[in-house]
């Protein structure tokens, strides 16, 4: 069954941990992205990957990192410089084409306590 | 810089009327216009697309989306709602051949269907 999984779907963290989000996809695609959506702000591009082992930022990358080892998998570190890290977090993929629209995961809901 | 407009935080229609969800673009090259929907704490699905050719695409579940370049709007449209379609919907561009190739998405408009 090809997809997109996120995990945890659920995700507490204590203020000043780092903590990492999970995304792989089996669709074969070379692009992945991670979003961030807070309520009322729509999606903001965190990062993205166009290829195994480079990635850029996007408009929101501070206090966010991420790698790019194979090509089914883009982990996504939220760090403890991020200071208002809840959130959902979003991540997709695609095929590296530029007509082509982006799959996305179920996403992770994280909070801060 | 792309940009994405929803004008609209929140739409409200009664089931069996037409409705619209308006959006805007702004960008230096042509652009690729996405529409997604979303349910509650669930991702985004694909509804449709404007790549090039016939200004009106038509999609997924009933909907469709007039690209209009004058006006630089792609608006979704579906000619009889459902209370089923209450959700939020999101419009996304990305702008080519220059721009960056991740989608740039606007903020959202939530859509209610009245039964």
């Amino acid at each position: 069954d090809g997809g997109i999984t996120q995990s945890p779907k659920y995700l507490f963290r204590k203020e000043g941990q780092n903590v990492t989000l999970s995304c792989e996809q089996n669709l074969n695609h070379d692009a992945m992205y991670w979003y961030r959506q807070d309520p009322g702000q729509g999606l903001r591009l965190i990062y993205y990957s166009q290829i195994v082992n480079d990635f850029q930022k996007g408009d929101i990358a501070e206090g966010y990192s991420v790698s790019r080892e194979k090509k089914e998998s883009f982990p996504l570190t939220v760090t403890s410089a991020q200071k208002n890290p809840t959130a959902f977090y979003l991540c997709a993929s695609s095929i590296r084409a530029e007509n082509t629209e982006a799959f996305f995961g179920q996403g992770t809901r994280l909070t801060v306590v | 810089a792309q940009s994405v407009a929803q004008p609209e935080d929140q739409v409200k229609v009664a089931e069996g009327n037409p409705l619209t969800v308006k959006c805007t673009y702004s960008v230096s090259g042509n652009p690729y216009l996405f529409w997604y929907v979303q349910y509650p704490n669930r991702g985004l699905q694909f509804l449709l697309k404007y790549i090039t050719g016939d200004n009106l695409v038509k999609g997924s579940y009933g909907f469709e989306a007039e690209f209009n370049k004058s006006q630089t709007s792609f608006h979704l449209k579906k000619p009889s709602a459902l209370v089923s379609d209450s959700a939020l919907y999101f419009c996304a561009v990305r702008d080519m051949p220059t721009g960056r190739r991740a989608l740039t998405f606007g903020s959202g408009t939530r859509l209610q269907v009245q039964p």
